[in-house]
């Protein structure tokens, strides 16, 4: 199976700031990778799919790039409504639907 | 408007099967490339796929917990139904049902339920 290990766990920033999550795939995934945020008893949103395509409605201050084996989730200017947890997924055809460990993105 | 939801018990005692079913409107799980998954988390954990099930009745599981798990689909109902044997207590977890996004090889999520939360205890 393909492991996914996202980077870092805990990230505390600043309103205004711009972050970046690392995800990277134990074996190459082409571009076949999705990103979520899960805000607190809530479900899991799907922001980004394909690497770095944008879900429809998702703000354009989410973006995401990578190929192969790693991948990044980048938010341009943090926002109030950002703070939340956020997972990468591959989804190739040949191994099951691995999720990464998720990286809670916390107030400074 | 695609939308999704689980019921099922709440609570289950160890070594019991436990049967969940999502229903869903907005899309029909007789159309070409749908597909229907089941994706838990346990309290203060990770998100963990389990079990999709496809409009052609193709099926994938979770390797670790294959042996454990079915999914069925009833398309006339629009429901899709999990059952888990042998429940055990580190089972306990919020488990969803998604949408599958169509594009792609293998099957990410666009719609979520709201989840339902299963206890195992005795």
């Amino acid at each position: 199976d393909i492991q996914m290990t996202q980077s870092p766990s805990t990230l505390s920033a600043s309103v205004g700031d711009r972050v970046t999550i690392t995800c990277r795939a134990s074996q190459s995934i082409s571009s076949w990778l999705a990103w979520y945020q899960q805000k607190p008893g809530k479900a899991p949103k799907l922001l980004i799919y394909k690497a770095s395509s944008l879900q429809s409605g998702v703000p354009s201050r989410f973006s995401g790039s990578g190929s192969g084996t790693e991948f990044t989730l980048t938010i341009s200017s943090l926002q109030p409504d950002d703070f939340a947890t956020y997972y990468c997924q591959q989804y190739t055809s040949y191994s099951p639907a691995n999720f990464g460990q998720g990286t809670k993105l916390e107030i400074k | 408007q695609i939308t999704l939801k689980e019921s099922g018990p709440t609570l289950v005692k160890p070594t019991q099967t436990l049967t969940l079913t999502c229903t869903f409107s907005g899309f029909s799980l007789s159309t070409s490339g749908v597909g229907v998954g089941w994706i838990r988390q346990p309290p203060g954990k990770a998100l963990e796929w389990l079990a999709l099930i496809y409009w052609n009745a193709d099926k994938r599981y979770s390797p670790s917990l294959k042996s454990r798990l079915t999914i069925t689909k009833d398309t006339s109902k629009n429901q899709v139904v999990l059952t888990m044997t042998n429940m055990d207590p580190v089972d306990t977890a919020t488990y969803y049902c998604a949408h599958r996004h169509l594009g792609g090889p293998g099957y990410y999520f666009d719609y979520w339920g709201q989840g339902t939360l299963v206890t195992v205890s005795s």
